[in-house]
């Protein structure tokens, strides 16, 4: 039923390698959001953005990167990944307008060994 | 600033019984509000959202959430609990005065369980 796909759900990597998350949204929304949800189940907004070649960071600090070439797609980079970085990772769209909801992606559960 | 606080980390309910899961805001102008779900494994789901006029929002699988401006509230409620309906559920609140930065914040999550 998800408009909103991402990928992959699950990811064991070692620490030091280079990973990309992927999303895509159908729903030709405008802003993109990527949250980051620790154990304890709170969410951290990490990077969004408005529209194409639009990205900026979020409330919580990270060392991920994000790029938006394209409306549908907005991809997070960890150049080298840590073990501080194992968490569950949630990408979100919206429409422009602030009454809008949320729609969310499955999400991609991270492990960095 | 603005704030959003849900004071129980679990409820627990009897399937059948009533439920409530409350949320408190903080938001200098006039506010935006919004229920999520989350079920094992998944993403976050669109409940219902207050934005203006009538008090009461009547949302998905049931739920409804009464906008309480004196109390500055929005608790979520279902006259009748199913196990089905045990999951998390956040809160979420945008201050429309806020300007810029009127971003979304999210609740810590209540979870809700509810038991046959």
């Amino acid at each position: 039923e998800a408009d909103i796909y991402q990928t992959p759900r699950y990811l064991v990597i070692g620490t030091g390698k280079k990973i990309t998350l992927e999303c895509s949204q159908t729903m030709g929304h405008d802003k993109m959001y990527w949250y980051q949800q620790d154990p304890g189940m709170e969410l951290h907004l990490i990077h969004y953005s408005y529209g194409v070649n639009s990205t900026e960071k979020g409330d919580l600090s990270s060392e991920s990167t994000v790029s938006r070439i394209r409306t549908e797609h907005f991809p997070l980079t960890l150049e080298s990944a840590r073990p501080s970085h194992t968490s569950q990772y949630l990408c979100a769209s919206s429409e422009l307008a602030s009454n809008s909801p949320l729609h969310f992606g499955n999400g991609t559960r991270l492990t960095v060994t | 600033a603005q704030s959003v606080a849900q004071p129980e980390d679990q409820v627990n309910v009897a399937e059948g019984n009533p439920l409530t899961v409350k949320c408190t805001y903080s938001v200098s102008g006039n506010p935006y509000l919004f229920w999520y779900v989350q079920y094992p494994n998944r993403g976050l789901q669109f409940l219902l959202k207050y934005i203006t006029g009538d008090n009461l929002v009547k949302g998905s699988y049931g739920f409804e959430a009464e906008f309480n401006k004196s109390q500055t509230s929005f608790h979520l409620k279902k006259p009748s609990a199913l196990v089905s309906d045990s999951a998390l559920y956040f809160c979420a609140v945008r201050d429309m005065n806020g300007g810029a930065t009127n971003k979304l914040i999210f609740g810590t999550g209540t979870l809700l369980a509810v038991q046959p």
